[in-house]
């Protein structure tokens, strides 16, 4: 496709139930991130992945949180064990780089009950 | 470590009427500059950037910002605002490092 996809686009769950949050990049971006947006607040950065490198994984809350990514390809956001407070949009963006703009996908509406 | 502000939560403005929405960055070296758009119940979409050059940036949907090295700001800007214009916006910086900060967004509010 021509932009970034992510599913599911809707994901209720039950507290302390696992999920996993898909995200396809825009062909040929070498970095993709990923944010979460709590209701009415801003952008808080999870972790970003470029290239081959070592992904940073700085903004991980927890060690609940993780993510892989498949080469440039597919990458997969893990929550171990929901906890309320997960509850949020987790966006995905992917960029040609690290210095170019973000595209951003729709972004996946977690909801922990 | 870099940071961006919006010093402003929500500004209104009126239909027709000029618009600014402000934002000041802290970044060592020269940075990379960006506006980001979030519609209601859509995803974000890029508006514009600075990376070097002329320091009046255009970009999508009229809109412009400039970038002023020495007050160290980045105010977006859009000479007739309209309602369609009424969004959440974000600006973000990143600096030759690794790292890529989103400031927390001012909401727009154009009334007709």
């Amino acid at each position: 496709g021509a932009g970034v996809s992510q599913s599911p686009s809707n994901k209720v769950t039950e507290k302390g139930k696992d999920v996993e949050l898909r995200c396809d990049p825009i062909s040929g971006h070498t970095a993709l991130y990923w944010y979460r947006q709590r209701l009415g607040q801003g952008l808080e950065f999870l972790i970003y992945f470029q290239g081959n490198s070592a992904p940073d994984k700085s903004g991980l809350p927890s060690d609940r949180f993780s993510a892989e990514r498949t080469g440039e390809s597919v990458s997969t956001l893990t929550i171990q064990r929901t906890q309320q407070e997960d509850s949020a949009v987790y966006l995905c963006a992917s960029s040609l780089d690290l210095y170019n703009e973000q595209f951003f996908g729709p972004g996946t509406r977690l909801t922990v009950l | 470590a870099q940071s961006v502000a919006q010093p402003e939560d929500q500004v209104n403005v009126a239909e027709g009427n000029p618009l600014t929405v402000k934002c000041t960055y802290s970044v060592s070296g020269n940075p990379y500059l960006f506006w980001y758009v979030q519609y209601p119940n859509r995803g974000l979409q890029f508006l514009l950037k600075y990376i070097t050059g002329d320091n009046l940036v255009k970009g999508s949907y009229g809109f412009e910002a400039e970038f002023n090295k020495s007050q160290t700001s980045f105010h977006l800007k859009k000479p007739s605002a309209l309602v369609s214009d009424s969004a959440l916006y974000f600006c973000a910086v990143r600096d030759h490092g690794q790292n890529f900060v989103f400031g927390p967004g001012t909401r727009l509010s154009v009334l007709p």
